[in-house]
């Protein structure tokens, strides 16, 4: 059974902080793929970045960074110098086939 | 402008009454998945479809039906909804060559009292 643990439930963060968000995910697929969304307060959801199992290369996108590791099978996401416009829900998710599972999320929140 | 839109927006409605949630997108996605947002349990897969006639149980299929007769609309049946599935609903579309990058449709809330 695939599985996406996000074991940050909720984070609180002063503005310029960095943070960084942990997802674990569980497969025995061994072509898969990884996704990272973020839902702001209107809720919508965003797609940020998607990571494919084959290609364990980081990412960096502005703020934006993303570490992905299948040593330890997870996909953590860094958002550095933290805006308050960074303060949403982010889901990570694991996609094998046309199946997908979602992480819990985690409530980030900037404070000025 | 891509989009994928969702009707209606908002829906209180009584257990055992038939309703259907529609999707629609305008990018000729192939793929259309619906999923169901509850605090603390993320978003779960409740159906997808990769084409026109074909579709897959996700991992919260029961109480729902779908079907898939136009590429570009994937409708969402209650055939006789109960308060448990009061909930935001999502409708997603992607394509196979972009690995299913998925996009979301605004959400519908429903619920069912």
């Amino acid at each position: 059974a695939q599985k996406v643990t996000q074991a940050q439930t909720e984070i609180s963060v002063v503005e310029k902080e960095d943070v960084t968000l942990d997802c674990v995910y569980e497969t025995r697929d061994t072509t898969y793929y990884l996704f990272w969304y973020k839902q702001p307060p209107s809720g919508e959801l965003v797609f940020l970045i998607r990571r494919n199992s084959f290609d364990e290369q980081n990412e960096i996108s502005g703020r934006y960074s993303w570490n992905f590791q299948k040593s330890t099978s997870s996909f953590n996401f860094t958002i550095t110098a933290s805006q308050v416009v960074d303060s949403a829900v982010y889901f990570c998710a694991l996609g094998s086939g046309q199946n997908f599972v979602f992480g819990p999320g985690t409530r980030l929140s900037v404070l000025p | 402008e891509a989009q994928v839109t969702q009707n209606p927006r908002y829906l209180i409605t009584v257990t055992g009454k038939k309703l259907t949630v529609t999707c629609s997108q305008n990018m000729n996605h192939e793929y259309m998945s619906w999923y169901r947002q509850d605090p603390g349990l993320g978003l779960r897969q409740i159906y997808y479809s990769m084409n026109v006639e074909v579709t897959d149980k996700g991992d919260v299929p029961e109480g729902y039906k779908v079907s898939r007769k136009e590429k570009r609309n994937f409708p969402l049946i209650l055939e006789s909804p109960s308060p448990n599935q009061t909930s935001l609903y999502f409708c997603a579309s992607g394509e196979r060559d972009t690995f299913y990058e998925q996009y979301f449709g605004p959400g519908t809330r429903l619920t069912v009292t």
